[in-house]
Parts: structure tokens; sequence; C-alpha cells
């Protein structure tokens, strides 16, 4: 089965850029979007189509995607950007599946 | 403003049975594609069904196939999940998730908790 690789925690002071990647083989040929869920809340969508941004996500928000490598780049986080992560993309192989990375935890401190 | 609402969520027994619903509000229900993310307790999300807008197309991961099945009513702007033969490996907390075709998964659900336990 399809599946997208994620690490699982990454740490930055406030003010720093936080990179977090996620892998997959058919990220060449898919989407990724990215998902910000804070703590007892539903996810949130923070980037679609590897590089668009949601109206009202901050501009520090950015996303990247280049061969099996998609990333979401914080510039500057905030204390506020404390969550969980999600990556998201699609199965290439025609069977419509729909996979979620395992997730990481950003700490802003 | 769009609203997912979801409900019929609780405690069921190992082998039961459970039917959620979703109500949508703030959009057009029949224009867009509807899916079914889990989140077991301390874990990720996982994807677990989808349904084309017409209701004529769906999907559904390994871990549910046989067991869940999705459908929906345009009509009465609901989305609906029948769980059968429900495990303990199936407690999360089910979100409804609205598809846009280049969004994505553009709004959720606060969520519903579905407890297996005897």
């Amino acid at each position: 089965s399809y599946e997208l690789t994620q690490p699982p925690s990454v740490s930055v002071s406030p003010g720093q850029t936080a990179r977090i990647t996620c892998s997959g083989d058919a990220l060449p040929k898919k989407y990724a979007y990215w998902y910000q869920q804070k703590s007892g809340q539903a996810p949130v969508l923070v980037i679609y189509e590897d590089t668009k941004r949601p109206s009202g996500i901050p501009e520090r928000f950015s996303g990247s995607s280049s061969g099996t490598m998609a990333t979401l780049t914080i510039s500057g986080a905030q204390v506020e950007d404390e969550a969980d992560y999600y990556c998201y993309s699609t199965d290439s192989s025609g069977n419509h599946r729909r996979v979620f990375g395992g997730g990481t935890k950003l700490t802003v401190l | 403003e769009v609203q997912l609402v979801e409900s019929g969520g609780g405690l069921v027994q190992p082998g039961g049975s459970l039917r959620l619903s979703c109500a949508a509000s703030g959009f057009t229900l029949s224009s867009y594609e509807m899916n079914w993310v889990r989140q077991a307790p301390g874990k990720g999300l996982e994807w677990i069904s989808y349904i084309s807008s017409s209701g004529s197309t769906i999907y559904y991961a390994d871990s549910v196939k046989g067991r869940f099945s999705i459908s929906r009513d345009n009509a009465k702007k609901s989305l609906y999940l029948q769980m059968n033969s429900l495990r303990a490996e199936d407690t999360a907390v089910y979100y409804c998730v609205r598809e846009a075709k280049a969004e994505g998964f553009d709004y959720w659900g606060q969520g519903t908790l579905v407890t297996v336990s005897s």
C-alpha cells in the first residue's frame, strides 16, 4: 500500500524557519496537501496543490515539491504554530486511495 | 458559512453496528465529493472512505472495506457512514470532510467519537 513518510518531530525557536518534509513515490505525479491540527481541534488546510495557500493562512506558510519529496516551510515560526502537521496525497496506481502521512509534531519554544 | 456537523457516535460493543451522520450547510452538497477520515486516540489521521458528488463512485480503505458503507442524500444535505462488525481498533474520532477539486479536503467537521469496547 502507498505510504507518505514524515519525521515524527521538528523543533525550532520562535522566529526560526521550520521545515517539515513528506516523501512518497507518487509525489512527482500527485499534488501534496498540508494540514495543521492543534490539540483537540479538527485539522485545517494550510497548503494545497503543493504550493498554494488558502485565504486566511498567514504568508509565513509555504509549500514546495521536488521529485518524491514535498516540504512545508514556516518562515519565522510563531508559538501559535505549534501543532501537528500532516501531509496528504493520493496514490498514482489507479486505486484512488487517499493517504495521510504519519504526522509531524512541531514544537516552537 | 460552511458547516459540517457529525452525529451518531457513542459506545458500542465489539461486533456491533453504528451509523454516523453528517449534516452539511452553507454550501451545495450535491456539488462536492465527500469523505470520512478518522483519528484514533493519540494517533494520526486515517482516510477511510470517499463518495462522489452523485454517489455513483465509492472507495474504501482496506481497513474498513466490507464492513463500512458510505452513502449520501443530497436532498437532505447529509452524508452517512454505516459501520458494521466494529472492532476495538475502530475506536476513533470520525470526521466528515468536504473535498474540493483544487483545495482537496478543505472543510472538516468537528468530529464524533466512536468507542468500541465491552
